[in-house]
């Protein structure tokens, strides 16, 4: 069955700094993979996916993200986060042949000015 | 852009009362989901619809949540009798794929919050 870990639940970092958030997956073949970013009392909105081809993902907001079948990870990376960043972002997995998608738990990310 | 609505968005109920809420997806979105999501943890998938018909809903606790979407456009989703485990947000999404989602992710409203007392 498809699954999704995020092994962190709560990150802070500075103002300016570097992100890399977490995600690996369980899944038979190459799923399709996504990263949404939930602000406080708001739906989830698409930073970007991952089908098939380049591995490496650009998504908006200056988020991108890096597909690794070896380590079954997509783990999402901004090179440096801003104080509007701080939100919930989950990583979420589909199988190709079907419209659902798995959720894993969540990070949430807060910024420090 | 073109959202997605739902009313309301935030509902607070007694326990054993019923509660609605409704979703107005994306104008041409034939495919509509209702996720819910419980404080702390990623959304889950209650129900999927194609159209007016229903694709997915093994994990819709049908013994008291219905959802429905007679018109193949907005749908409702209702709770009767609430319990305190209900306290929850509760998300629709639209899409228009049909069998795939490579070419149309889900789009997301913004939610209604359900608290149960």
């Amino acid at each position: 069955a498809q699954s999704v870990t995020q092994p962190d639940i709560h990150i802070t970092v500075s103002e300016g700094a570097s992100l890399e958030l977490r995600c690996n997956y369980s899944y038979g073949a190459t799923p399709y993979l996504f990263w949404y970013v939930q602000s406080p009392g708001q739906g989830l909105q698409l930073l970007l996916k991952y089908f098939s081809g380049d591995t490496l993902v650009q998504g908006i907001k200056g988020f991108e993200a890096e597909f690794k079948r070896s380590q079954s990870s997509f783990n999402l990376r901004k090179p440096s986060v801003h104080w509007s960043d701080a939100a919930e972002y989950f990583c979420a997995v589909g199988a190709r042949n079907t419209d659902k998608l798995i959720f894993g738990t969540g990070t949430r990310l807060q910024v420090f000015p | 852009e073109a959202e997605v609505a739902q009313s309301p968005r935030y509902k607070i109920t007694e326990k054993s009362q019923a509660v609605a809420f409704w979703c107005d997806p994306i104008s041409g979105h034939a495919t509509l989901y209702w996720y819910r999501q419980i404080l702390g943890q990623g959304p889950e998938l209650l129900v999927q619809f194609q159209d007016e018909s229903v694709v997915d809903d093994s994990q819709l606790p049908k013994d008291r949540f219905s959802a429905e979407r007679l018109k193949g456009v907005d749908s409702t989703l209702k709770i009767q009798p609430a319990e305190l485990g209900d306290s929850a947000m509760y998300l629709c999404a639209s899409s228009t794929a049909g069998r795939g989602m490579r070419n149309s992710p889900l789009h997301f409203g913004n939610g209604t919050r359900l608290t149960v007392t």
